[in-house]
């Protein structure tokens, strides 16, 4: 069975610090793994995918994301936070091979970031 | 763009009253869903469509059903609203096949029932 464990409920950093939003997964096949953001009272928005391709993922915003197969992580950086990137982080895995299924998108129970001035 | 839209953004209503939540999406897309949102338990699948008056049960149907006449438009209905079914409210949509966790959403609705 798959699931997705987000670390941190929430993470607070000072403004141009490094953020670091870590998200471990579990699997039985290949998996796809996404982060998503949520800005207060928004629906939610792609920032990157996997899906087996380059290890290192960028996406927008300047965030990124490692796959790391041995640790079965997918951590979300960005090397200097700004005042809006604050808002809730979703990490999410898909390992539905072939057909569409959508009890097999699983996601994680949010990390609320914070910036400080 | 895709764009997802939920035509209620805040409602309020009283419990044992019947509740419309209504998403439409302009993309073409097979896949629809409806989320609930809580906090500290993330997102949690009411219902799912994979084809136009196609449904799949998700983790917490009870209390709730789902409408897909046409293929853009994805209701979600609370036959008598209750307390506890206060929350936000997410539709989203994909395409079948391609990138199975890669949704659209919409902005939400966020229901309080009184």
């Amino acid at each position: 069975a798959q699931s997705v464990t987000q670390l941190d409920s929430h993470v607070s950093v000072s403004e141009g610090t490094p953020v670091l939003l870590r998200c471990n997964y579990s699997s039985s096949y290949s998996p796809s793994l996404f982060w998503y953001v949520q800005h207060p009272n928004k629906g939610l928005q792609l920032l990157l995918k996997y899906t087996s391709a380059a290890t290192l993922v960028k996406g927008i915003n300047g965030f990124e994301a490692e796959f790391k197969k041995s640790e079965t992580s997918f951590h979300l950086t960005k090397p200097s936070a700004h005042m809006s990137d604050a808002a809730e982080y979703f990490c999410v895995v898909s390992d539905a091979p072939g057909y569409s299924s959508a009890s097999k998108i699983i996601f994680g129970s949010g990390t609320r970031l914070s910036i400080r001035p | 763009d895709v764009k997802v839209t939920q035509s209620s953004r805040y409602l309020v209503k009283r419990t044992g009253e019947k509740v419309f939540l209504e998403c439409v999406q302009d993309m073409d897309h097979e896949n629809m869903f409806w989320y609930r949102q809580d906090p500290g338990l993330g997102l949690r699948l009411i219902y799912f469509s994979y084809d136009v008056k196609m449904k799949e049960k998700g983790d917490i149907p009870e209390g709730y059903s789902v409408s897909r006449e046409k293929k853009e438009r994805f209701s979600l209905i609370l036959e008598s609203a209750s307390t506890n079914q206060t929350s936000m409210y997410l539709c989203a949509s994909t395409l079948k096949f391609l990138n199975t966790g890669e949704l659209f959403f919409g902005e939400g609705s966020r229901l309080t029932v009184l």
